[in-house]
């Protein structure tokens, strides 16, 4: 099946510093890739969809400046936290679709932040 | 935007059983997936059923696009069921409905 990895898995930062995620799809090129935050015992809410080579659609509430997400060939993208603080702790997941609008999704194993 | 709504919200069944999650959703969909959540919160695809009726072992899932939901029947439950299973719909990126939490005791 189609893999996706994430790196890190987890990461502890201090307030105010920025902190970078990476998204891979291992055996496939993906052409769009997600990216979701999860609360604890919430859902996933999606936060922005990317194409490579394009900008990312953030969802409404997600503020572009702080989350900055880089799209830079088909099997990566990245998501960067800038001057993090405590509120954006959370479950950082990323999930890549192979084929075009209703393609099946396949979603990396998550990235927890926490930001003291 | 579409809605997406699972039931029941938390189930707790004995080693054995049989269970019945179900997901409605508001609109019409070009995809929709059901996922295991794991205590490690990785997303296990379990279906990928827009339509129709799939089976994988002990898991079966039926999805009626014309009447908007979709079952996720788990049969002969064992403990490492337990987690969170989630229902996914994609009119234009995959929307998450709030998930089942199932517990299965020994």
């Amino acid at each position: 099946g189609a893999v996706v990895s994430q790196h890190p898995s987890r990461v502890i930062c201090k307030s105010g510093t920025s902190v970078k995620i990476e998204c891979r799809s291992l055996d496939f090129q993906a052409t769009t890739m997600f990216w979701y935050r999860q609360f604890p015992k919430q859902s996933l809410m999606l936060m922005a969809t990317s194409n490579e080579g394009s900008k990312a659609t953030y969802e409404q509430g997600v503020e572009k400046d702080k989350f900055l997400i880089n799209h830079a060939s088909l099997t990566l993208s990245t998501l960067t936290v800038t001057s993090a603080h405590p509120e954006d702790s959370s479950f950082y997941i990323c999930s890549a679709r192979i084929e075009g609008l209703g393609g099946e999704q396949y979603f990396g194993p998550g990235t927890r932040l926490t930001v003291t | 935007g579409i809605q997406v709504e699972q039931s029941p919200p938390d189930l707790i069944l004995q080693e054995g059983a049989n269970s019945t999650l179900r997901c409605n959703f508001s609109d019409s969909v070009n995809n929709l997936q059901w996922f295991h959540q794991n205590p490690w919160g990785q997303l296990i695809n379990l279906f990928y059923i827009p339509s129709g009726t799939k089976q994988n072992g002990r898991l079966s899932a039926t999805t009626v696009a014309t009447e908007r939901y979709s079952l996720l029947y788990i049969s002969s439950s064992q403990t490492t069921d337990s987690g969170v299973y989630f229902c996914a719909v994609e009119p234009r990126a995959l929307t998450f409905g709030s998930g089942t939490r199932l517990q299965v005791q020994p």
